[in-house]
């Protein structure tokens, strides 16, 4: 089925450095959300974009919707100890059911005091 | 009070037995799912719901059944649970966006 690639997998960083990372489709999407996962818990939707070259901000959050339609990006400014979780995509591709949210595999930050 | 609950929260179960994963929701949406999650692999849709008369599979149904008893309510079974079930499953709501809403998910181990 349908892939999402997530990178980097994984993020080792030291407090108060800025975070990038992205999510790349082999199809156009219409839709990509983000969301964060604390341990135990359920992903909580960090940002939603729904228009090509869209840039949406949330606090120190930042995500834009890629200006090829097949790629979204999430920036973290100046990150704090509590930014430590997982963060996955999701995206909804054009003819796509409108059940089905594509997720990526999530990329796992831990910071470092 | 939170907008979706799940219960239980935590379940260890032997190979065989039929087991019910509850979800409730406050929040008034029409649209409910059920992910499975797997380390390294992200979430994947067993099955959703965009009311109560409508039921689809999903990417990994097999094994899976569900229940839609209202609105608010959506049950995920394992008929006969296997340990490749093991795994953390989680129900979300949507309002008929793109946009989902996830509970706080059931760690279920099969022995």
């Amino acid at each position: 089925g349908q892939q999402l690639n997530q990178s980097p997998q994984s993020m080792f960083i030291q407090e108060g450095e800025d975070v990038s990372m992205n999510c790349t489709s082999s199809s156009i999407f219409n839709t990509w959300l983000w969301y964060k996962q604390d341990p135990g818990e359920g992903p909580v939707l960090l940002i939603a974009l729904y228009k090509a070259g869209e840039l949406t901000s949330n606090g120190r959050l930042t995500a834009q919707f890629g200006t090829t339609r097949k790629d979204s990006f999430l920036n973290i400014s100046a990150s704090i100890p509590s930014d430590v979780g997982i963060y996955f995509c999701a995206g909804m591709n054009y003819g796509g059911s409108q059940g089905n949210l594509i997720f990526g595999k999530g990329t796992k930050l831990s910071v470092k005091p | 009070d939170a907008d979706v609950t799940q219960t239980p929260r935590n379940r260890i179960t032997k190979t065989g037995k039929r087991i019910m994963l509850e979800c409730s929701q406050t929040k008034g949406h029409d649209r409910m799912y059920w992910y499975r999650q797997d380390p390294g692999l992200g979430l994947r849709l067993i099955y959703y719901s965009f009311d109560v008369k409508d039921i689809n599979k999903g990417e990994i149904s097999d094994g899976y059944s569900v229940s839609r008893q209202a609105q608010a309510k959506f049950s995920l079974s394992l008929e006969s649970a296997i340990p490749n079930q093991t795994a953390l499953y989680f129900c979300a709501t949507s309002p008929g966006t793109y946009e989902q809403y996830f509970g706080p998910g059931t760690r279920l181990t099969v022995t």
